[in-house]
């Protein structure tokens, strides 16, 4: 049984630098197709993808924010981490991490995103000062 | 990047009622296109991949359709436990989603 579960603070002043730690259990990000990925969705409004790692340690990230987050992953712990730089009131959200299927495309011989199967239940972040 | 744009971004219709919505791609995305259902205050739940493809365990009501920039998703008999909002999301260069459809009864 796949879960995933986020952690981090609910409350951030504005320019400080948020820290979402993904806890899962129930698959290991050292097996080949696996992604985790991370999505917001401030109140009232549409999912935004954010950020993804692979379990070969690739990253993707969202063009608009790509200079505001990172990704990494501690494999040993099943923890995916996200860090967000700056942040903002407009960046009030439920941040959301999940799991990702990757596909294998025989012709690139690449994998790349596929869908998220598998998600946590959100932690809600306030930018406030 | 490539833009999904949702219609309708809500909709009201009867228990029983069939329901369309519709998911359109900026570019050309192939059938590079999922489905998720989102209930209030719950996390989004896979429904459908590939565009067309029912996820496991999906009830057979819904279902979508369509490839390149042009899709469409379909509730054939609206449920009560269907009140939910929608999204389309696309991976044909890494990931979007749609702005959503907010489906209520009427």
């Amino acid at each position: 049984q796949i879960t995933l579960k986020e952690s981090g603070p609910t409350l951030v002043k504005p320019t400080q630098t948020l820290t979402l730690t993904c806890t899962f259990s129930g698959f290991s990000l050292s097996t080949s197709g696996v992604g985790v990925g991370w999505i917001r969705q401030p109140p009232g409004k549409a999912l935004e993808w954010l950020a993804l790692i692979y379990w070969d340690d690739d990253k993707r990230y969202s063009p608009s924010l790509k200079s505001r987050l990172t990704i990494t992953k501690d494999t040993s712990k099943n923890q995916v981490v996200l860090t967000m730089t700056n942040m903002d009131p407009v960046d009030t959200a439920t941040y959301y991490c999940a799991h990702m299927c990757l596909y294998y495309d025989i012709l690139t011989g690449y994998y790349s995103p596929y869908y998220f199967d598998y998600w946590g239940q959100g932690t809600l972040v306030t930018v406030s000062s | 990047d490539i833009q999904m744009t949702q219609s309708p971004s809500s909709l009201s219709a009867s228990v029983g009622d069939r329901v369309t919505i519709t998911c359109q791609a900026s570019q050309d995305i192939s059938n590079y296109l999922n489905w998720y259902q989102q209930k209030p205050g719950k996390a989004p739940k896979l429904l459908i991949y590939d565009a067309s493809n029912l996820e496991t365990g999906v009830p057979s009501r819904f279902s979508g359709s369509g490839s390149g920039t042009d899709f469409t998703f379909t509730i054939s008999s609206l449920q009560p436990e269907d009140i939910a909002t929608y999204y389309c999301q696309q991976y044909d260069n890494i990931l979007t989603f749609g702005g959503g459809t907010k489906v209520e009864i009427k």
